[in-house]
């Protein structure tokens, strides 16, 4: 059961670079997110998506693309990389949240770690 | 808009005695509240909620929580902690509005050290 696979684990780009954060899950989950963190900051959200074709910004957005086009996947892209986007990324799902039962309930990724140099 | 509060970014705690994490929660509306738990190098895992009912909400590995409406509070607790509790959680609330799905708003941190 692979749950949320996060690629590449570990990504080092020079300022000015572009690339992109895959995301898949195989759990049917129709939300999607994206999730940086950084020492004493916490997990801050860049975006999300309720389904497919449907994406929303979260509280970190600038400089983050995102698109989906499968329930599956929520690839992230950067496309200036910044020193300041050096950080470690998390990609969760979970069910709609509509259901009380599964409100909430985020499966996170092993995260991806990316240094901008 | 929501926030969760962790005042706390270490707690030290010696194996066997009480465990205790605090956060606080500032949201409009009835609270969803969860704590998550993070171990190194690894991604987060789903600890327990409080959505509505018991104030008292159990969840993995022991953890129970404490929902205080009137202190704004949500504090975890572990009655005798083991070394292996020793990671970094983190308290969460979700968005009121239905639209968001799962939207989580994330506190700080709090790195729990539980010593032998």
């Amino acid at each position: 059961n692979a749950g949320v696979t996060q690629t590449p684990k570990f990504q080092v780009l020079k300022t000015g670079q572009s690339m992109t954060l895959q995301c898949a899950q195989d759990m049917n989950h129709e939300y999607m997110s994206w999730y940086r963190q950084d020492p004493g900051m916490g997990l801050r959200l860049i975006h999300y998506s309720v389904g497919a074709g449907i994406t929303d910004q979260g509280e970190v957005p600038n400089g983050y693309n995102v698109s989906r086009s499968t329930t599956e996947d929520f690839p992230l892209r950067l496309l200036s990389a910044a020193p300041s986007q050096t950080s470690v990324y998390f990609c969760a799902s979970s069910y709609s949240g509509l259901a009380l039962t599964k409100a909430g309930e985020l499966f996170f990724g092993e995260g991806s770690r990316l240094t901008v140099l | 808009a929501q926030s969760v509060a962790q005042p706390e970014d270490q707690v030290n705690v010696a194996e066997g005695n009480p465990l205790t994490v605090k956060c606080t929660y500032s949201v409009s509306g009835n609270p969803y509240l969860f704590w998550y738990v993070q171990y190194p190098n690894r991604g987060l895992q789903f600890l327990l909620k409080y959505i509505t009912g018991d104030n008292l909400v159990k969840g993995s590995y022991g953890f129970e929580a404490e929902f205080n409406k009137s202190q704004t509070s949500f504090h975890l607790k572990k009655p005798s902690a083991l070394v292996s509790d020793s990671a970094l959680y983190f308290c969460a609330v979700r968005d009121t509005f239905k639209a968001a799905g799962n939207k989580l708003t994330f506190g700080g941190g709090t790195r729990v050290l539980v010593k032998p």
